[in-house]
């Protein structure tokens, strides 16, 4: 069966600092993957989407950058964080070519940047 | 791009009274329909979800949703809820003309009390 992987959970990290957040698949090949952002009172914003190594669509111009390195791995990263990348940050994929398929989510990471 | 209307943010019920949560979405156009629920600190699970035929689908806790064309809604409802059905519900469309994108509203929690 497929399982998605989310890490950290939780973290905590000051304005200026890098991020790296981590997202992995497995039990299934060459998923849609994709990293969403849920702020406190809103809606869930995607930030990105792949649909295969290497390839980054991006839907909200920010200090945050995406990269998929391997088939079943995307990564979230920023070089310096500001207090507004606060929030909850979700990892999701689908099956590839599965325009029916709904999105499957990870548990998430709480994000706070003091 | 599409839109999501889900036009309360808060919804309080008392437990085993019916309810109802408000989805609306923009486009004409051929869309899959879908609804999530989220607990707290956790991602989100699909509900249930709506490709074709019926316009009324059910999940396996008791929610159901109907498609209304005309309408451009999807809304959920349960004839009774219970105190663990308290989470945020998110509705979501995914457009057929580009199916790698998922688009959410802004989400309603339901506060089931005793």
């Amino acid at each position: 069966s497929q399982t998605i992987h989310q890490w950290p959970a939780t973290l905590v990290q000051p304005v200026g600092s890098p991020l790296s957040l981590e997202c992995t698949v497995e039990g299934t090949s060459n998923p849609n993957l994709y990293w969403y952002r849920q702020a406190a009172g809103r809606g869930l914003q995607l930030l990105f989407y792949s649909v295969g190594i290497g390839q980054i669509s991006s839907e909200v111009p920010q200090n945050l950058s995406a990269s998929r390195p391997q088939d079943r791995q995307f990564i979230l990263s920023s070089k310096k964080l500001l207090l507004s990348d606060s929030g909850f940050y979700l990892c999701a994929w689908i099956e590839w070519g599965g325009a029916d398929s709904p999105l499957h989510f990870g548990n998430g990471t709480r994000l706070t940047v003091t | 791009a599409q839109s999501v209307t889900q036009l309360d943010s808060q919804v309080p019920v008392f437990e085993e009274a019916p309810v109802e949560l408000r989805c609306n979405y923009s486009s004409s156009v051929s869309v899959y329909l879908f609804w999530y629920v989220q607990y707290p600190n956790q991602g989100l699970q699909l509900l249930l979800k709506y490709l074709s035929g019926s316009t009324l689908v059910e999940s396996i806790n008791g929610f159901e949703a109907e498609f209304n064309k005309s309408q451009t809604s999807f809304h959920l409802r349960k004839p009774s809820v219970h105190i663990s059905d308290t989470a945020e519900y998110f509705c979501a469309v995914s457009d057929l003309r580009d199916f790698n994108k998922f688009y959410f509203g802004s989400g309603t929690k339901l506060n089931v009390k005793p």
